[in-house]
């Protein structure tokens, strides 16, 4: 089965740094999403994206959080400066047309900020 | 708004016994309801979904239904492996852009 890819599985920087979390989705799909769960807690939706915009976002994602789709391919999220309470696993998905519901996800990204 | 509601974990289990993970839901209209599951170092993969109300998804001997009266989509096996250990996810679709609420997770430890 056609897979989400992720890079890093591990990030770890320093409160106040820009990270940039990368996701390769599966390559025939339009609809591109991020979520996190910070340990213990519930996975959360951060931002969806469609047509080279973001179509929802959520209230976690404010003015520190972008995302981008640079190349056709690839589909990051940067968090401009990081604060401690933003550690936490990272998963892209996607899905393919607008009817079928079923997400793909990645495998995550744990960010630890220190 | 909507919001999806699981049973605390982790639980454990003997090969073979039953399982039962409960599933509430909270929302306004009539979301598709879903199971996933996260095995270790994976990402989420979906094992089962309702669309509607009394609706019955089914996967690799997992079922759960759609109980539009209880508000509920509890996830059933009735025997399980060890191959089962894994994380799993209730959840519901939050509008047409495919956005999807969920449950903390709850983790399964099934002992040989």
């Amino acid at each position: 089965e056609p897979e989400v890819t992720q890079t890093p599985s591990h990030q770890v920087t320093q409160m106040g740094q820009e990270v940039i979390l990368r996701c390769v989705p599966i390559s025939n799909h339009l609809y591109f999403y991020w979520y996190r769960q910070i340990l213990g807690q519930k996975v959360e939706f951060l931002v969806s994206f469609y047509n080279n915009e973001i179509s929802e976002k959520s209230e976690i994602f404010d003015d520190q959080f972008s995302v981008e789709r640079p190349d056709g391919s690839n589909f990051t999220l940067k968090i401009r400066s990081t604060k401690l309470e933003d550690s936490a696993m990272y998963f892209c998905a996607s899905k393919g047309d607008s009817g079928n519901e079923k997400l793909f996800f990645g495998s995550g990204t744990q960010l630890s900020v220190l | 708004g909507n919001s999806v509601t699981q049973m605390e974990g982790p639980v454990t289990l003997s090969e073979e016994a039953f399982l039962t993970i409960n599933c509430t839901y909270t929302a306004t209209g009539y979301p598709s309801l879903f199971w996933y599951v996260q095995y270790p170092g994976e990402g989420l993969q979906l094992l089962l979904k309702a669309t509607k109300a009394d609706d019955k998804g089914s996967n690799k001997g997992f079922e759960a239904t759609y109980r539009k009266e209880t508000t509920s989509f509890h996830l059933e096996k009735g025997s399980v492996q060890v191959s089962d250990s894994a994380v799993y996810f209730c959840a519901l679709s939050d509008g047409e852009g495919g956005k999807l609420i969920f449950g903390q997770g709850t983790t399964l430890q099934v002992k040989p």
